[in-house]
């Protein structure tokens, strides 16, 4: 079946830093990828909408400025955490739809669990 | 997408049937519906959809009464492995919108 690959799958940072997270559809392409928050114990929270060749759509409440994130072509999307603090720390999920999928179905990347120190 | 409710939580032996409901009163014609398995530290992983009736795969069935407000997810002989949150969906829309995550049922499967 379709992949997505997530990387990194777990990363350290210094309060201050910024944290770079790759998504990538293996097998098919996605003009549309979506970037997951998941807290413990807690369900994935929608952050934004990364579409190829335009701005990401973000949902309300997350920072723009904050959460970077570029579609530069139909398999990769990429979220950069800019400044982060301990608060940040997180499981960020990644999630692509095969272009033109009617259904529910999608699929995601492994997840990358963000520390920040 | 329609709202859906699920128990929070559900306990099981090794080797029992394990069935977990989610209501989704508000269904619309073409919506389908979709269970996710998601283990601790990693992404939710697609195990079954469907449309109505029943459905079966390899890894569970799904059965979908008539009236399309309700489904069950049956999973066969639950091992240890089978400990995870369970996540129903439902939409029809196309590949350009996100799915919306409900809160899931934490199946804990004891020897």
């Amino acid at each position: 079946g379709a992949v997505v690959s997530q990387h990194p799958s777990r990363v350290i940072c210094k309060s201050g830093t910024s944290v770079k997270i790759e998504c990538r559809s293996l097998d098919f392409q996605a003009t549309t990828m979506f970037w997951y928050r998941q807290f413990p114990k807690q369900s994935l929270m929608l952050m934004a909408t990364s579409n190829e060749g335009s701005k990401a759509t973000y949902e309300q409440g997350v920072e723009k400025d904050k959460f970077l994130i570029n579609h530069a072509s139909l398999t990769l999307s990429t979220l950069t955490v800019t400044s982060a603090h301990p608060e940040d720390s997180s499981f960020y999920i990644c999630s692509a739809r095969p272009l033109g999928a009617t259904n529910t179905e999608a699929f995601f990347g492994q997840g990358t669990r963000l520390t920040v120190v | 997408l329609a709202k859906t409710t699920q128990p929070i939580s559900m306990d099981s032996y090794e080797g029992q049937e394990v069935n977990i409901t989610c209501s989704h009163n508000n269904i619309a014609t073409n919506d389908y519906i979709t269970w996710y398995q998601q283990f601790p530290s990693q992404g939710p992983r697609f195990i079954i959809q469907g449309y109505k009736t029943k459905v079966t795969n390899e890894v569970a069935s799904l059965f979908i009464p008539a009236d399309r407000k309700s489904s069950t997810l049956s999973l066969p002989r639950v091992s240890l492995s089978d400990t995870a949150v369970y996540y129903c969906l439902v939409g029809g829309d196309t590949g350009r919108r996100a799915l919306t995550f409900g809160s899931g049922t934490r199946l804990q499967v004891q020897p």
